[in-house]
Formats: structure tokens, C-alpha cells, sequence
């Protein structure tokens, strides 16, 4: 069964720092999105994408954040300079097209900044 | 925005029990209501969904019901076994609009 793959399962940064999250959403699914969620946590939504822009953003998607699709089957995260408290799994998620409901998650990428 | 909120936030039971857990929501345009099984360190995973058009489903041990007037929604599972043991949680939504907003959580403990 095709999944939603996501590298690298956890990445350890200094603040201040870049970091890019990489996700393969599965293959001709239309619509991608990014969550976070803090230890302990709910999942928050971050952003959805959709025909290779965002459609939606959350108000934890500040300029520090950006998304890109750049060939066709990766989907990225940025940001750009990250502090202690993204410190966080981020999961990427992916939905077949319009009339399909259900988002697959992928496992999800530990991020922890110090 | 959306609020939701699960109750309980924690469920203790014995195998074998059922456990309900109850999700509410505040976002009438609502009409697709998931739940979602969370291992620890693990992706969410949805277990069951129902539309508004349906007041409930059922898939083996697990069933969702759904009343729409009073915005909430509940996850039943029969005869719980140790592997429920998990963080479960709804996310009512439109489906057109594309996020998922999850609710509060709940952990389930199930003891052999």
C-alpha cells in the first residue's frame, strides 16, 4: 500500500539555524499539507498546498516558514531560523483530490532545536 | 475559530471493557467527523469516519455516532484490548475546507 514517506526521521539544530523537512506525499495524491505537533501535544495544522500554492495557513506559519514543491514529488519545509520552541514532530500529510476525505500522515520527522 | 474538545482527556479500562469517548465542536459547517488512533512516537492514523448524512457506523469493534443539532460525536469500542492503548483523536471538519483541526485528545489505557 503506497504511503507518505518523510526524511529524516529526526534532526537535531542549533537555534538561529535552517532547517529543511522533506516529505514524499503519495504519488498523484493533489493536495499536501504540513502539521506540528509539540510533545504532549494536539496536532496543529500549519499549511495546506495545493496546485503549487498554499491554500491555507495557520497563524504558526509566520515568514520563518515556507513550503515548496520543487519537482513534482518532493514537498518541502523551511524555516528559516529556528528557535527553541519549533521544536517539534512535523508530519506531512497527503489527500487523492477533491472528492476524497481522508488524509494519509507520514511518520513524521522529529525536529529539536537547541 | 473551531473549538473542539474531547472528553475525557484520559479513559482507564480493563480488557474486555467498552470505552466511549465524546468529541464536541463548535463549527456547525462541519460535515466530516474522523477519528484518528495515535500510538506513542506514531503518525495518526484514522480508524472510522462519518458523514452528516449518516448518524452512525460501525466497523467491527469500533463504531462513530453522530448528533448534529448538539455538535458532538462519539467513538465506541467494544470488548478493548491492550493494543487500543493509544491517544485518540476527532477532527471535525468541512471537508472542502482543507485542514484538519483535532481536538484535545484522549488517552486510552486498556489493562489486561
Amino acid at each position: 500500500e503506497p504511503e507518505v514517506t518523510q526524511t529524516p526521521s529526526h534532526q537535531v539544530t542549533q537555534m538561529g539555524q535552517e532547517v529543511i523537512l522533506r516529505c514524499v506525499p503519495i504519488s498523484n495524491h493533489l493536495y499536501f499539507y504540513w502539521y506540528r505537533q509539540i510533545l504532549g501535544q494536539k496536532v496543529e495544522f500549519l499549511v495546506s498546498f495545493y496546485n503549487n500554492e498554499i491554500s491555507e495557513k495557520s497563524e504558526i506559519f509566520d515568514d520563518q516558514f515556507s513550503v515548496e514543491r520543487p519537482d513534482g514529488s518532493n514537498f518541502t519545509l523551511k524555516i528559516r531560523s529556528t528557535k527553541l520552541e519549533d521544536s517539534a514532530m512535523y508530519f506531512c500529510a497527503s489527500r487523492a483530490g477533491q472528492g476524497a476525505y481522508e488524509q494519509y500522515f507520514g511518520p513524521g520527522t522529529r525536529l529539536t532545536v537547541t | 475559530g473551531e473549538n473542539v474538545e474531547q472528553h475525557p482527556s484520559t479513559l482507564s479500562v480493563q480488557e474486555g471493557d467498552s470505552a466511549v469517548i465524546k468529541c464536541t465542536y463548535s463549527d456547525s459547517a462541519s460535515n466530516y467527523f474522523p477519528w484518528y488512533k495515535q500510538e506513542l512516537g506514531k503518525r495518526p492514523q484514522l480508524i472510522i469516519d462519518i458523514r452528516s448524512n449518516v448518524g452512525e457506523k460501525k466497523d467491527q469493534r469500533i463504531a462513530v455516532t453522530l448528533n448534529k443539532t448538539a455538535k458532538h460525536f462519539s467513538l465506541h469500542i467494544t470488548e478493548t484490548q491492550p493494543e487500543d492503548s493509544a491517544v485518540y483523536f476527532c477532527a471535525p471538519h468541512e471537508y472542502s475546507f482543507q485542514k484538519l483541526v483535532f481536538g484535545t485528545g484522549t488517552r486510552l489505557l486498556v489493562s489486561p
